[in-house]
């Protein structure tokens, strides 16, 4: 069966200072790959999703980066956090319109 | 970013009652999903719905794919405290296939 993993947790960071939250998915090849994020008690807001390695799209111009450098395996970055990146970050997989499985979301304090 | 309008945005409700909440876009989706969200947790699928005019059931809850694909239901049966969450509707976009696109969310809380 198809697993989603995302760490870390919870993760406190200083503004300027860099991120790096990775998730990778078993079980299945060539998923799509999406990180969403959630700021409190609101909608998921699509950051990127990658249909490939090295194939990203970005969806909101702003502080974060993505890369896919391998077919289950999505990281996504800053080089410097502002105030406002924190929230509640998930990674998601699927196959092209089909069902998308959620990670457990990674808790992210700028401080 | 491109969300798709969720109605209502909240409900307080006894248990025991019925619940409807559903979820319209401007454009056509080709699949529509039903997802639950608990506090601090990532959202849980609850049904898929691939065809136009599909109705599927998962226990107590009932969804429907719209004629026109461009709107969605989902139907809660006899509320239970547990049913407590946000339900987020979520769609694959039918010019962009592989981009999914999340509802606003409906918060639901129910009393015993």
């Amino acid at each position: 069966s198809q697993t989603i993993h995302q760490w870390p947790a919870t993760l406190v960071q200083p503004v300027g200072s860099p991120l790096s939250l990775e998730c990778t998915v078993e079980g299945t090849s060539n998923p799509n790959l999406y990180w969403y994020r959630q700021a409190a008690g609101r909608g998921l807001q699509l950051l990127f999703y990658s249909v490939g390695i090295g194939q990203i799209s970005s969806e909101v111009p702003q502080n974060l980066s993505a890369s896919r450098p391998q077919d289950r395996q999505f990281i996504l970055s800053s080089k410097k956090l502002l105030l406002s990146d924190s929230g509640f970050y998930l990674c998601a997989w699927s196959h092209t319109q089909e069902r998308a499985f959620f990670g457990q979301g990674t808790r992210l304090t700028v401080v | 970013g491109q969300q798709l309008n969720q109605s209502p945005q909240s409900m307080f409700i006894q248990e025991g009652e019925d619940v409807s909440m559903n979820c319209t876009s401007s454009s056509i989706f080709n699949t529509w999903l039903w997802y639950k969200q608990d506090p601090g947790e990532g959202p849980v699928l609850l049904i898929a719905l691939y065809k136009a005019g599909e109705l599927t059931s998962n226990g107590r809850l009932t969804a429907q794919f719209g004629i026109t694909r461009k709107d969605s239901f989902l139907n809660i049966s006899a509320s239970i405290p547990s049913d407590v969450g946000i339900y987020f509707c979520a769609g694959f976009h039918g010019g962009a296939t592989n981009k999914l696109i999340f509802g606003t969310g409906t918060l639901l809380a129910v009393q015993p």
